[in-house]
């Protein structure tokens, strides 16, 4: 069974803080994917990595930025938090091909105050 | 612009009525594939489905089927005498070309089934 996991399930951070949201996944999967999902508005793309140490921006980067420095890692870093912020992430991972599923982890209930 | 849309924001059902889920999709690709994905109250998002466009058969599973049709662009997903465990979000997605290595999704509709 593929695995993906997130570091946290709910996190509380103040304004301006630097928040770290780890995402691993046990399925040695060359893609891997951050969404935020918003009530009304769905899933968005904010960034991807298809391969270790490559990013690619997605529909909404701005505020954030990833670290891929080992296949199974995934890190979505927010330099300077702010209320809009507030959100559920979803990290997921596939294996190369756009017919591969996407699989996802629990999600992080962000709380920005 | 909108490339999955799921018009129906929210359903409620009374338990063992059946109900239908629609998606529309857009796409200029000839190969691309369609994805359904449940969001129970938890928050993960489990995967349901995954149609190719090559592929038209409906599929069943248990009490789950998907009715594919090119001809209008849709995937709808039907649950035949619901229950309460159903409830949750339910997400259509796309990934063709344009979407690259990511998937593109609806904005989900909310199905409540109430005892």
């Amino acid at each position: 069974d593929v695995k993906v996991t997130q570091s946290s399930r709910y996190l509380v951070k103040r304004t301006g803080e630097k928040v770290f949201l780890e995402c691993v996944q046990d399925m040695d999967h060359e893609n891997m994917f951050w969404y935020r999902q918003d009530p009304g508005l769905g899933l968005r793309l904010i960034y991807f990595s298809y391969d270790v140490k490559m990013k690619e921006k997605g529909d909404i980067p701005e505020g954030y930025s990833v670290s891929r420095e080992k296949k199974e890692r995934f890190s979505l870093i927010l330099e300077s938090a702010s209320t809009n912020q507030t959100s559920m992430y979803l990290c997921a991972s596939k294996t190369r091909g756009r017919q591969e599923t996407q699989y996802f982890g629990p999600g992080t209930r962000l709380l920005v105050l | 612009a909108q490339k999955v849309t799921q018009a129906q924001t929210e359903i409620s059902v009374v338990e063992k009525e059946d109900v239908t889920l629609d998606c529309v999709y857009e796409t200029r690709d000839t190969t691309y594939y369609l994805f359904w994905y449940k969001q129970p109250p938890s928050g993960e998002l489990v995967f349901l489905i995954r149609r190719n466009s090559f592929d038209e058969q409906n599929e069943i599973s248990g009490r789950y089927s998907w009715n594919f049709q090119k001809s209008t662009s849709s995937f709808n997903f039907t649950i035949t005498a619901s229950q309460v465990v159903d409830s949750a979000v339910y997400f259509c997605a796309l990934s063709d070309s344009n979407s690259g290595y990511a998937l593109n999704f609806g904005k989900g509709t909310s199905l409540l089934v109430t005892p």
